[in-house]
């Protein structure tokens, strides 16, 4: 059963404009939540996080939304660059979870063109 | 700082071989991960350790062992190789419950 989901395997979008991740999770005990950046033949990279006491957290051209209720949360990049094509992944922690494991979906590969 | 970094960074084996992947981590960090990668799969968690001389299962533990004799190594261990342990496998260590720092990966491949 997979907890943490992003539907869209795959998104292409213009240059300049803004691109969207989605990622859905089943789990009402998880409490953060962050993104994470790959490029081929890389480690995933930190990108931005967000805990469940907020709705919106922001760090330059990358904000992620997060509605508790609808269990969703999606990371808007604005605008998109080339350089930001990669794969992105959602990942969610629970309250209390052991050691700081972390669920993550199955990744969205984001295509900038320019 | 190097950061975290795995040795080696390929491998072809054999059914039935062995081998240790090292991960090495030089900002003091006492929780430590090995997560493999599979083609269209997220990252699932192996193994990991919460500090020095302690190991911990995780989501997919079996055909692995890991050890962690010292704080800034995290070793993982296939006793026995088999073709579905082909796969990139990521070391991450954290000093926190959520954001890890991640290595480049071993992609490792089992005949």
């Amino acid at each position: 059963d997979q907890q943490v989901k992003q539907n869209s395997p795959s998104l292409s979008v213009q240059e300049g404009r803004i691109s969207i991740l989605n990622c859905d999770y089943t789990n009402s005990m998880f409490d953060y939540f962050l993104w994470y950046k790959k490029y081929p033949a890389e480690g995933p990279t930190f990108l931005i996080s967000i805990s469940s006491i907020k709705d919106k957290n922001e760090d330059g051209r990358f904000t992620v939304f997060l509605n508790k209720s609808a269990k969703h949360l999606s990371l808007h990049i604005v605008p998109s660059q080339p350089g930001d094509s990669a794969v992105y992944f959602c990942a969610a922690s629970p309250y209390g979870g052991s050691q700081g494991n972390l669920i993550f979906g199955k990744g969205t590969k984001l295509s900038v063109k320019p | 700082n190097a950061g975290v970094t795995q040795t080696p960074k390929f491998r072809v084996l054999k059914t039935g071989q062995s081998m240790t992947l090292l991960c090495a981590q030089d900002m003091n960090h006492e929780y430590m991960y090995w997560y493999r990668q599979d083609p269209g799969m997220g990252l699932r968690l192996i193994h990991y350790s919460v500090g020095e001389g302690t190991t911990a299962k995780g989501e997919v533990p079996d055909g692995y062992n890991v050890s962690r004799l010292k704080k800034q190594n995290f070793l993982l261990g296939l006793e026995s190789a088999a073709p579905s342990q082909t796969s990139v496998y990521f070391c991450a260590s954290s000093y926190s419950r959520a954001r890890k720092f991640f290595g480049p990966g071993t992609r490792l491949t089992v005949l």
